[in-house]
């Protein structure tokens, strides 16, 4: 049973570029959730989305950033026209249900470098 | 808001010997979750331990057990018997009883295991 999918592993990106992440949950899981891992801290919380319906955005930058979860297919964060700021890890965790009792399980990241 | 901090940024044990990691949290609800979290290089996040607050019994997955205080709102680890794999960077994190996927962590701790 494959584990969550993540890719690309690394990412390299000009400034003004667009960055696109791609997040595959565990098979049977339909709640996806993005972190942001910058830099010596923790993970932050940005976007809870369930097939076709964003949940929680309240992480989420007001501008330049969106994701999507569409009915067939991966997860897609993405980041529009990037800034050095934007470097950092990208997780995704994905669970069977939004509650307590449904665990979360993470991808191994995204690291995103922008030049 | 809920917030997680863990006052130790490195931690070092001598293999085969103790280790306590700290974290203090803050929240006004009464029913969640605390989990640590441990982060290696390959930039995985690999759920150690997990400890629900309304439980009075103190987690332990073998060599790995935590010391809940929920009035003191404090959930530190102890690594017994530390191994050089559990070199990593270790991170606590608070989830809400709802909405599993918006936790919040900590900054992490480094770990360092001396041979």
């Amino acid at each position: 049973n494959a584990g969550v999918m993540q890719n690309p592993r690394h990412l390299v990106r000009r400034r003004g570029q667009e960055a696109r992440l791609r997040c595959s949950p565990m098979k049977g899981h339909s709640h996806v959730y993005w972190y942001r891992q910058l830099p010596e801290e923790g993970l932050k919380f940005m976007v809870y989305l369930q097939k076709e319906n964003i949940i929680d955005e309240s992480g989420m930058p007001k501008e330049r950033f969106s994701a999507e979860f569409p009915k067939e297919g991966p997860s897609i964060l993405r980041i529009q026209q990037v800034v050095r700021g934007d470097s950092a890890a990208y997780f995704c965790a994905s669970s069977t249900g939004g509650s307590y009792n449904s665990p979360l399980h993470f991808g191994n990241g995204t690291r995103l470098t922008v030049t | 808001a809920q917030t997680v901090t863990q006052s130790q940024p490195e931690m070092s044990v001598q293999e085969a010997e103790t280790v306590t990691l700290s974290c203090t949290y803050d929240t006004s609800e009464s029913d969640y979750y605390l989990f640590w979290y441990k982060q290696p290089p390959s930039r995985q996040m690999i759920l150690v331990i997990r400890q629900e607050a309304y439980k009075q019994q103190n987690a332990t997955e073998n060599r790995f057990s935590v010391n809940f205080q929920k009035a003191a709102k404090s959930f530190s680890l102890k690594i017994s018997d530390s191994q050089l794999g559990d070199a990593a960077m270790y991170f606590c994190a608070y989830q809400p009883y709802t909405n599993a996927g918006k936790s919040t962590f900590g900054d992490g701790t480094t770990l360092t295991v001396k041979p």
